[in-house]
């Protein structure tokens, strides 16, 4: 299967502590996308990549949030100092290089904060 | 800033019967439009898109949609539903600068046997 891939597919963590999410797009794929889903709405952006550049940052993406995607192949989304309202599904998405380029999206991470 | 609305939170409709989900958008320009298909535990698939030419469009699954610029509106509709088509369904515009999509809110597809 070459389809996007998330790693874990859920994680359960207490509050205050650090968790880190991976995501590894299609091979090809030059941009790459992180969105955070909560129950019973749409997908909310978070940030993008084109190759290994953050391009943009949406204004949920508090300072605990970080992202990185060192290579330009898989990210990594990690978040510091975890709060119950962080408790969500968060998508990672990827598409070919242009900003109209269908994007495909992986299972998902499903974080729970106790 | 462009938006997505989905007037419907919840469809309910009989296997065999036929579907139409709406979807507003604001967005000022051309817009690029997507309807995605979600199902429990699952990952988005991309049912079908728009972006320029012929206003109807046609997807997997028998689904298809029709934009309406003059209604900025882009609603998805399927002739006769099967119950494997139970899921929660969004509506998705494209930011052409920067390629992030803002999402409705879904519409969640309950089919009565």
């Amino acid at each position: 299967d070459t389809g996007v891939s998330q790693d874990p597919r859920h994680k359960i963590t207490k509050r205050g502590q650090n968790v880190t999410f991976r995501c590894d797009p299609i091979s090809e794929h030059n941009r790459l996308y992180w969105y955070r889903q909560t129950l019973g709405q749409g997908p909310e952006f978070l940030t993008y990549f084109q190759n290994e550049a953050q391009l943009e940052k949406s204004r949920l993406l508090s300072d605990r949030f970080s992202a990185e995607r060192p290579k330009g192949s898989f990210s990594t989304l990690e978040i510091q100092r975890t709060e119950q309202g962080d408790s969500a599904m968060y998508l990672c998405a990827s598409s070919l290089s242009g900003a109209t380029d269908t994007q495909y999206f992986g299972p998902g991470t499903r974080l729970t904060v106790l | 800033a462009q938006s997505v609305t989905q007037p419907d939170i919840h469809i309910t409709v009989s296997e065999g019967a036929s579907l139409e989900l709406r979807c507003n958008y604001s967005y000022g320009a051309t817009p690029y439009l997507f309807w995605y298909v979600q199902s429990p535990g699952q990952g988005l698939q991309l049912l079908l898109k728009y972006f320029s030419g012929d206003t109807l469009v046609q997807g997997i699954k028998g689904f298809e949609a029709e934009f309406k610029r003059s209604q900025s509106s882009f609603n998805l509709r399927k002739p006769s539903v099967h119950w494997s088509d139970a899921a929660e369904y969004f509506c998705a515009v494209v930011n052409t600068n920067a390629g992030k999509s803002t999402f409705g809110d879904g519409t969640t597809l309950t089919v009565k046997p």
